[in-house]
Order: structure tokens, then sequence, then C-alpha cells
């Protein structure tokens, strides 16, 4: 079967750093995506990692090792505005997107 | 470039009733998505358009659930007669079509309320 998971929730503070974990096991693998969506609004593209490694965007970096089935968002020096959910998608063998149910990431100041 | 475009935004109905959204691709993308996305939950791939043609409607309630891209541009989605747990945002995504992993840009959805 095909099983994504990640954190339900997470708390960070207005200026820290914070990581998002994404495990998975999916029918083939060609990428991994993240996505930002902020309450009632439409998902946004964040990342794309398709090689193992690290892939620096900004404040915004995600990094993968598809051996160990792992992928991570990292994001630095967090904003109020950063307060969103953040999904994981997996594109699989046959290049369809497979979702995770999201992290709530909640900033305080 | 405007981005990928949804009506309505809000719908709200009474099961048994038809309703129909309406969405509207970025100019030049071949693919289109329609999602459904239940509160707390991961988006679900309903069907997916090249073009005009679909490539994937294997998740769609085909009982109940309807779509069609005539011109390869436009598409609507329709659902007849809805049910409770139909209750949900739809979501409308578009990319170039021009390689497997395109980037999905999605449109803001269409909240759709059962009563």
């Amino acid at each position: 079967g095909q099983n994504i998971d990640q954190p339900t929730e997470m708390t960070a503070t207005e200026g820290a750093i914070v990581q998002i974990n994404c495990t998975y096991q999916t029918s083939g693998f060609n990428g991994l995506f993240w996505y930002q969506q902020h309450a009632g609004e439409a998902p946004t593209f964040l990342s794309y990692n398709v090689l193992d490694g690290l892939e620096e965007k900004g404040r915004f970096s995600s990094f993968l090792s598809r051996s160990k089935g792992y992928s991570y968002l990292l994001l630095k020096e967090l904003q109020m505005k950063d307060s969103a959910s953040y999904l994981c998608a997996i594109m699989d063998s046959n290049y369809q997107l497979i979702w995770g149910a999201g992290t709530k990431l909640i900033i305080k100041p | 470039e405007a981005g990928v475009a949804q009506s309505p935004r809000y719908k709200i109905i009474e099961k048994r009733q038809s309703v129909a959204f309406w969405c509207n691709p970025i100019s030049g993308h071949a693919t289109l998505y329609w999602y459904q996305q239940i509160l707390g939950q991961g988006p679900k791939l309903l069907i997916q358009f090249q073009n005009n043609g679909v490539v994937d409607d294997s998740q769609l309630p085909k009982d109940r659930f309807s779509a069609e891209r005539l011109k390869g541009v436009d598409s609507t989605l329709k659902i007849q007669p809805a049910k409770l747990e139909d209750s949900a945002v739809y979501l409308c995504a578009s990319s170039l079509g021009q390689g497997h992993t395109d980037t999905q840009y999605f449109g803001p959805g269409t909240r759709l309320t059962v009563l």
C-alpha cells in the first residue's frame, strides 16, 4: 500500500528554526513535493526533490533520502506568516501525486 | 501571469441537490486536475485531464460525479445528487503538461457544504 506520514501539528517560536518530517512508502518514486497551505487557501508549491540531498531556497530547505523513504522541510528565521499547513506529496510510479495529511505549524511570538 | 481561477468560492446545498464547479487553468497549461480535500486531510485526486482527454479518473465516484473539459481549456465538475460526505473543498490545479513531474498550481478552491 501507499503511506505518507507527517506529524499532525507542531509549534515553534518566531525567529526560531523548525524541521517538519515526512516518511513514505509508495509504489515507485518520481519525486517529492512540499506545498504550503494557509487556512482556507489553496496549496502553493515550495520545493521538489528527486535526488538525495538538500535543496536550499531562501529561508526554506528540503532534504531527501530515498533509501530511507524520508524527507524533511526546514524553515529558518520563522515569521508569523509561516503559520500554515505543510503538505508532503510523493509522485508515484504512475506519475500521480500521493498526498500526506499535512502538518499544521503554529508560530508563537 | 493570471493563476488558476475557480468559481464559485463557496456553495451551500441540501443533500440530493446538484452542483457544478468551474475552473479556468493557467494559460497554456495542458494538464488539469480536480481534487477533493476534506478538512484535515491532503488533497485526493478525482480526475486528471491532458488537453481534453481523461488521463486518470479511477477515484472519481462516477455514479454521482462527472467532469468535462470539452475544448481543452476550461473544465466543469458536477455532483448529482450530492451527499453529506461530499462536503469538502474542491481544488482545481493545472500544470504545463510537458513532463510527468511538472509542478501543479492550484486555484483558490470551492468550499462545498452539503446540509
